[in-house]
């Protein structure tokens, strides 16, 4: 079975700084790799996703991503944070001939002025 | 806008009292999911229906139903709850199951206090 792993709980940055948020996954064969922000009380928008192709990924409200296969990951990138962009951020897997997906346990992010 | 709308949005309900939480869909999705989320966690997996077709996680307690009358609507209903069943509970919807390729479109939430 698949699964996500996000090292940090937790990040400050400063408004105007870069993000980088890590994700590693276990899984066999190509996966189905997706990242979500969750802001307080609300439901999961997904920022962006990867199936195949190119390796970087554009997504909504300026965010990146890297599919890297030699080192597992799917870090999620922003170049230059606004204080909207406080939230959490789930990275997850999903896997062929299987319906589930498999979250990691989420970034807090937080934005200082 | 098509969308997952979920009511209500907060729910107070006292332990052992039957509550029952409501999504709706307008995308015509074939796939609705039932998350429990509990604070800084990740969402967990319920259940969810493929058209009529129900699927139970194996560890999703016995007091938490599911129904589905129709394609748009999909209840949550948890039949007593107890003080541990205090989380945000998110329904999602998605056009297909095979695989992990399809994305899931997430409703905003019904969070669910127990007294």
């Amino acid at each position: 079975a698949q699964s996500v792993t996000q090292p940090d709980i937790h990040i400050t940055v400063s408004e105007g700084a870069s993000l980088e948020l890590r994700c590693n996954y276990s899984y066999g064969a190509t996966p189905y790799l997706f990242w979500y922000v969750q802001s307080p009380g609300q439901g999961l928008q997904l920022l962006l996703k990867y199936f195949s192709g190119d390796t970087l990924v554009q997504g909504i409200k300026g965010f990146e991503a890297e599919f890297k296969r030699s080192q597992s990951s799917f870090n999620l990138r922003k170049p230059s944070v606004h204080w909207s962009d406080a939230a959490e951020y789930f990275c997850a897997v999903g896997a062929e001939n299987d319906y589930k997906l498999s979250f990691g346990a989420g970034t807090t992010v937080t934005v200082r002025a | 806008d098509a969308m997952v709308i979920q009511n209500p949005r907060y729910q107070v309900t006292q332990f052992g009292k039957p509550v029952t939480l409501s999504c709706s869909q307008t995308l015509n999705h074939n796939v609705m999911y039932w998350y429990q989320q509990k604070s800084s966690q990740a969402p967990k997996l319920l259940f969810h229906y493929y058209d009529k077709d129900f699927n139970n996680e194996a560890d999703t307690p016995d007091n938490f139903q599911s129904r589905r009358p129709n394609t748009s609507f999909c209840f949550l209903d948890i039949r007593s709850p107890g003080l541990g069943d205090a989380a945000m509970y998110l329904c999602a919807t998605s056009t297909g199951l095979a695989g992990g390729s399809y994305e899931q479109y997430f409703g905003p939430g019904t969070r669910l206090t127990v007294t």
